[in-house]
């Protein structure tokens, strides 16, 4: 069964700190990874997307890596903002012609003062 | 260039209605997908279309439904709405899901009372 997992469920950290956040997967046949942040009562907004080759992509303060033999990946954020609370959504894509994607259940980030 | 608009924002009905929820995708997709969320919980896939024709399903009862129109454009309806029906709706367009992610609208946030 495809499933995508992602911890923590919930993070708190204060505002300046870096954090990393996990994102598991069993989903075969692997087409790309994608990151989404989803603000409170909003729809998601892609950060980055990882396919197969790549390991690490950067976006700003956001950093995705993405190890294929492991079918492990993470989010890491750095130098955090009150802006970056928020959920943090996994999804996993599927090498198929169906357009089958797998969702996370996401990690909900709070940033403190 | 427009992004994908859902309407309306917010909707109140009351239990034992049917109501029918609006997507326009970003021009050029094909793919409009139908999320659930409800408070706390991660995006619960509904259905995916794809040049009118519906490519992927999820586990929803059959109150749930929808179609796509030839311009792209799409409908989700529920009958006979029961309280947890409750959530934000989020739909999704895409070029193709496998390599070109998903870009969500903002929701239609429906309260059934």
């Amino acid at each position: 069964k495809n499933q995508v997992e992602q911890s923590p469920q919930s993070l708190i950290i204060l505002e300046g700190k870096n954090c990393t956040l996990q994102c598991n997967y069993t989903v075969s046949p692997f087409s790309n990874l994608r990151w989404y942040k989803q603000d409170t009562g909003r729809g998601p907004v892609s950060l980055t997307i990882m396919t197969f080759s790549e390991n690490t992509k950067s976006n700003g303060r956001y950093t995705a890596t993405l190890d294929a033999d492991t079918k492990q990946s993470s989010l890491h954020i750095t130098a955090s903002q009150l802006s970056d609370s928020a959920s943090y959504i996994c999804v996993v894509s599927l090498n198929t012609n169906a357009g089958k994607s797998t969702f996370g259940d996401g990690t909900t980030l709070t940033v403190k003062p | 260039k427009a992004g994908v608009t859902q309407t309306p924002r917010y909707l109140i009905k009351t239990r034992g209605q049917q109501v029918t929820l609006s997507c326009s995708p970003i021009s050029g997709h094909r793919s409009v997908s139908w999320y659930q969320q409800t408070p706390g919980q991660g995006l619960q896939f509904l259905f995916e279309y794809f040049s009118e024709t519906q490519r992927n399903k999820g586990n929803f009862p059959g109150r749930f439904s929808g179609r796509q129109f030839s311009n792209s454009r799409s409908e989700m309806n529920v009958s006979t709405l029961e309280l947890g029906d409750s959530a934000l709706y989020l739909c999704a367009s895409s070029l193709d899901p496998e390599w070109s992610g998903y870009t969500f609208g903002s929701g239609t946030r429906l309260t059934v009372v």
